[in-house]
């Protein structure tokens, strides 16, 4: 089983939907990111958490440690959302990556 | 933050060659790491580059294969030698993430004929 595991693998959504990836993690971490893959191959950080909820723009990021389990929201969703989303968790030392959630936004 | 320039950003090369990737960030970081993502799948770290010391591979990667620079506190490559289709990939270049926010270069994506 995957230390980490993201939800959905793949999502459709029409513009202005209110989109949700879902991410758990087997075991206690100090950190978990938020990345976002372009087409290109190039990835840009969202989000680092280790406790509580953090929200820029259009995107809310949550995490319950309790229950090791994150969520990465993104509110009216715009085609240019379109990208993969990637959870990875800072476990032992090491970065540890969900498979990524590739979501398509259509107008 | 950090701004990490990666080059090249795509090519496609012949079989048995070698491939330099180059990665550069805009300010003094301790720890560079080189992943490589293959078609569908998510990142896999190849091995930590320090300034100053070898670097650190993971199991399934070895130096001969994937030797790698630090020359200073800004600048790391990664070579692929002896290059065969199943080397074809995105490798990224990082720094950052333990208690900071995680950096990537905009990766190459290496097409092997």
């Amino acid at each position: 089983k995957n230390e980490v595991e993201q939800s959905p693998q793949n999502l459709t959504a029409q513009e202005g939907e209110f989109i949700t990836i879902n991410c758990s993690y087997s075991v206690g971490i100090s950190a978990l990111h938020w990345l976002q893959q372009h087409p290109g191959g190039g990835i840009v950080s969202l989000f680092m958490l280790s406790s509580g909820k953090k929200k820029h723009g259009r995107l809310i990021a949550t995490i319950n440690i309790q229950e090791k389990h994150s969520s990465l929201h993104i509110t009216a969703s715009h085609p240019r959302d379109s990208a993969v989303y990637i959870c990875a968790v800072i476990l032992a030392g090491d970065m540890r990556f969900g498979a990524g959630t590739r979501l398509t936004v259509k107008p | 933050s950090a701004v990490i320039s990666q080059k090249p950003s795509r090519d496609i090369c012949q079989r048995g060659t070698s491939l330099t990737i180059q990665c550069q960030v805009d300010s003094q970081v301790t720890m560079m790491f080189w992943y490589r993502q293959q078609p569908g799948q998510s990142l896999t770290l190849i091995a930590t580059a320090n300034q100053g010391s070898e670097a650190t591979y993971e199991s399934g990667f070895v130096i001969d294969k994937f030797p790698i620079s630090r020359p200073n506190l800004t600048f790391s490559t990664l070579t692929v030698s002896n290059m065969s289709p199943e080397d074809s990939s995105i490798y990224l270049c990082s720094a950052g993430g333990w208690n900071t926010e995680a950096f990537f270069g905009q990766g190459t994506r290496l097409t092997v004929v």
